[in-house]
């Protein structure tokens, strides 16, 4: 089974603070993932990565950047954190190629509060 | 821009009744659409996928999907629900542009709650 860990289940921070949320999946994928999932809105995403070192933006990439140093490891970065981004956050990973139909693999994600 | 509509936004059903809850969905070429739950304080897993063949697919716990490309819907469905069905659906659709991403365009979630 594909297993796909978050660092922390509950997070609080403060205002103006740096967080770093981290990802490790254990399946070699090559495609990993993060998105914030918040009521009524649904997943967004925020930054996806495609190899080591390579990354793109989501749909919501403002206030955020992304680090992959390692093919198993995608970190999230809040650079200041602002009450506005407080949500859950999931991380995901999936296989390359196959016409696109792999499923995603996900975290069970970190509930952030920035007070 | 691919995007993903889910008409209802809560559903509240008793035990042994039908579901159905639908998802359409906006984009020209192919794509490939799944479904995925949500239990509560659980992750996101995957319920079934669609990406070719017959559009009726079947997936976990029996709940099934239909994809009818005419009315690009994908509407998810099971006969009789269980209490232990409660939990947030989401449908979510990918353009199968044959690039080496695995992008998903999610719906904002359906929240399933089952009555004893």
């Amino acid at each position: 089974d594909v297993k796909v860990t978050q660092s922390s289940r509950y997070l609080v921070k403060r205002t103006g603070e740096k967080v770093f949320l981290e990802c490790v999946q254990d399946m070699d994928h090559e495609n990993m993932f993060w998105y914030r999932q918040d009521p009524g809105l649904g997943l967004r995403l925020i930054y996806f990565s495609y190899d080591v070192k390579m990354k793109e933006k989501g749909d919501i990439p403002e206030g955020y950047s992304v680090s992959r140093e390692k093919k198993e490891r995608f970190s999230l970065i809040l650079e200041s954190a602002s009450t506005n981004q407080t949500s859950m956050y999931l991380c995901a990973s999936g296989e390359t190629g196959g016409r696109g139909n792999q499923p995603q693999h996900f975290g069970d994600g970190t509930r952030l509060s920035i007070l | 821009a691919q995007s993903v509509s889910q008409h209802n936004h809560h559903v509240i059903l008793s035990e042994a009744a039908s579901l159905e809850l639908g998802c359409n969905y906006s984009y020209g070429g192919t794509v490939n659409l799944f479904w995925y739950v949500q239990y509560p304080g659980q992750h996101l897993q995957l319920l079934l996928k669609y990406f070719s063949g017959d559009p009726l697919v079947k997936g976990i716990k029996g709940f099934e999907a239909e994809f009818i490309k005419s009315k690009f819907s994908f509407n998810l469905r099971k006969p009789s629900v269980q209490w232990s069905d409660t939990a947030e659906y989401f449908c979510a659709v990918k353009g199968n542009y044959g690039g080496a991403t695995n992008k998903l365009i999610f719906g904002t979630g359906t929240l399933l709650a089952v009555q004893p």
